[in-house]
């Protein structure tokens, strides 16, 4: 599975857009780019995941360049309760586990 | 709700006794994992299951071992417990794709942070 690179630390004003980055240049062509994010002591959450289209749902938005070489998870409007550890991983079909590196700690600020 | 529980939440042991950590899932997935979080690493898979009776070891297998008597749960063993194992270690589960790979979404559960002395 390919490596992703993201910022180790973020600040986002509450109310505000949070767009998390995520580099993750020797991606495959079958490969997904899959976020989660665990809040403290908790389990990982699912956000979101996609292939090459650009995915929204309830909690966010996936944007994925042309080139499929990062990413982007953009929380629209940030609360205190999205403050967490943000994790970009790349897996593909027949991958059999998920690599989470150290991810983001995402702050959201009064 | 369907959902994924683990117990104990809270365990400390000594060094050399014989750990389980259970975990149970109501979704009815045929998938289950067990990864480890220690600060810097992220997570890491011990093992894995897809199936009744099947057991595939992961990144940091050593001094661990699982079984899948049935589709709802997936005890994790320490043989005998050592220090380095002191950890949160974390449960998932999925449904399985078309191929019988785990190609969805992981669920996890709450975790156990267990303490080896």
């Amino acid at each position: 599975d390919a490596k992703t690179t993201q910022p180790p630390s973020m600040d986002c004003a509450e109310g505000r857009a949070a767009n998390l980055p995520c580099n993750h240049s020797t991606i495959s062509g079958n490969e997904y780019v899959y976020w989660y994010r665990q809040i403290h002591s908790q389990g990982p959450q699912y956000i979101i995941h996609g292939l090459k289209n650009n995915e929204t749902n309830e909690m966010a938005s996936l944007i994925i360049t042309e080139d499929r070489k990062s990413s982007t998870l953009i929380l629209p409007h940030a609360t205190l309760r999205d403050t967490a550890v943000y994790y970009c991983i790349v897996r593909g079909l027949t991958g059999n586990q998920f690599y989470f590196g150290t991810g983001t700690s995402l702050t959201v600020i009064p | 709700d369907a959902e994924i529980t683990q117990s104990p939440r809270h365990k400390i042991t000594e060094t050399g006794r014989q750990v389980t950590l259970a975990c149970h899932q109501t979704w009815n997935h045929n998938n289950m994992f067990w990864y480890r979080q220690d600060l810097g690493h992220g997570l890491r898979l011990i093992h894995y299951s897809y199936g009744v009776h099947d057991t595939n070891k992961g990144e940091v297998s050593d001094g661990y071992s699982v079984s899948r008597s049935n589709t709802e749960d997936l005890p994790l063993t320490l043989e005998s417990a050592a220090s380095s194992q002191t950890s949160v270690y974390f449960c998932a589960s999925s449904e399985s794709g078309t191929s019988g790979y785990a190609t969805d979404t992981q669920y996890f559960g709450p975790g156990t942070r267990l303490t080896v002395l």
